[in-house]
């Protein structure tokens, strides 16, 4: 098994592009996450998925969209990248609720 | 407010020096917390989840303890490969609310 797999690694993007990070998992998990992880903060929560079709907003959902088709799949898209999203992005995926969860290996994206 | 925060930011020991770190929350109705490790440049692992004040759950030269407010994470002699960024987390309205993390270096 993977676990779960992230892409890009890195990404560069200028003010006002857009992107989707992709997340993919092999675990048959039914809830997902994405995080973001600045230099000396916590994991941030961005949006969250209890199954397929199912989404809900997390902490910090501002400038994001999320869908989740699969089970397996659960991209983050930003619309129009502004600085303040500099980060590190992580997926996550676990079996229930928050229980243990399986982190991916994260994408450091820079908006210049 | 809920809220998680960890002590000390960082910690450097010298290779076989034990110590602690501490977690401290405020979560009416704690449902789970958990403790992960984080090496640089990847995505957190999962360590351990305590439920309950009193419980205790080890894993090589760590241990994990649980009371009403707080959580400590034991290292005991540790080694250089102990070396990393440890994150705990409690469990709110069925997600993860994160503390900062520790970032633990041990000298060889």
């Amino acid at each position: 098994n993977a676990g779960v797999t992230q892409t890009p690694k890195f990404r560069i993007l200028k003010i006002g592009q857009s992107m989707t990070l992709q997340c993919t998992q092999d675990m048959n998990h039914n809830y997902m996450y994405w995080y973001r992880q600045d230099p000396g903060m916590g994991l941030k929560l961005i949006y969250y998925s209890v199954g397929a079709g199912i989404t809900d907003k997390g902490e910090v959902p501002n400038g994001y969209n999320v869908s989740r088709s699969t089970t397996e799949d659960f991209p983050l898209r930003l619309e129009l990248a502004a600085p303040s999203q500099t980060s590190v992005y992580f997926c996550a995926s676990s079996q229930g609720t928050a229980r243990e969860q399986y982190f991916g290996p994260g994408t450091r994206l820079t908006v210049t | 407010e809920d809220q998680v925060t960890q002590s000390p930011e960082a910690l450097r020991l010298q290779e076989g020096e034990s110590s602690s770190l501490n977690c401290s929350y405020t979560v009416s109705g704690l449902r789970g917390l958990f403790w992960y490790r984080q090496d640089p440049g990847k995505g957190p692992e999962f360590l351990f989840t305590l439920y309950s004040a009193g419980e205790e759950k080890e894993k090589e030269r760590l241990k994990a303890t649980l009371t009403k407010k707080e959580s400590f994470l034991h290292i005991t002699a540790p080694k250089p490969e102990d070396s990393a960024t440890y994150l705990c987390a409690v469990e709110i309205d069925y997600k993860l609310s994160f503390g900062a993390g520790t970032t633990v270096t041990v000298r060889a």
